[in-house]
């Protein structure tokens, strides 16, 4: 147990719905990620938040939207869903930076397994 | 950012050491080395990292050339559950994963 806390588990929805995925990160990390992983693409990353602002963007459509609330919990917002947009959706989180590297290892969530019919 | 190069797949028996080997030849010098593991739909999971002495924790060793252009990740003693597919990064921030590396432990 990584400690980060993903919901739901599994979605079934339509094409052309929206859906929000939950993250909450644990206790004292700063920093939530979102990837997404499909068959064929493997891991993507799609957006990094870091205490409630955005740091970095990776592959993440316009149909897709993040934040990062108060409380340091993170949503995934994708909407107009289509049927490429079924896949694994993690998140992670990551402790405050420290020392000289800008950067401290992750820890995943379970994920969300999203199907679009 | 580094890209990085690993075989497709490997198969180690079990109990034996597995040397999971990574290209990263055009990694600079502020790029630290990071290894992965994702075991079947699950969340990936963090192993070890380095930037260029090697390190060695409760999982694994991993093994940096004095060049940096290459290392080796090492699970000493290699168990049926270490089956997974393994991620070499070099990332200065955030993770890209490639790739990986299918491993196979065989019994």
């Amino acid at each position: 147990d990584s400690g980060v806390t993903q919901t739901p588990k599994h979605l079934i929805t339509a094409t052309g719905q929206r859906v929000t995925l939950r993250c909450s990160p644990r206790s004292g990390d700063l920093s939530v990620y979102w990837y997404q992983q499909s068959l064929d693409q493997g891991l993507q990353f799609l957006i990094q938040y870091y205490n409630g602002e955005e740091r970095a963007k990776g592959n993440i459509l316009e149909r897709f939207s993040a934040q990062q609330f108060p409380d340091l919990h993170s949503e995934l917002n994708l909407s107009s869903l289509e049927l490429g947009d079924s896949a694994l959706y993690f998140c992670a989180s990551s402790p405050p930076t420290s020392g000289h590297s800008s950067y401290n290892e992750q820890f995943f969530g379970p994920g969300t397994r999203l199907t679009v019919l | 950012d580094a890209k990085t190069t690993q075989p497709t797949s490997m198969d180690c028996a079990e109990g034996r050491a597995a040397n999971l080997p990574c290209n990263h030849s055009t990694i600079s010098g502020n790029e630290y080395v990071y290894w992965y593991r994702q075991i079947h739909s699950q969340g990936p999971q963090y192993i070890i990292h380095g930037l260029k002495n090697n390190e060695t924790n409760e999982m694994a060793s991993l093994i940096i050339t004095e060049d940096r252009k290459s290392s080796t990740l090492i699970l000493p003693h290699a168990t049926l559950r270490d089956t997974a597919v393994y991620y070499c990064i070099a990332r200065d921030d955030k993770i890209i994963f490639g790739k990986g590396t299918r491993l196979h432990i065989l019994p």
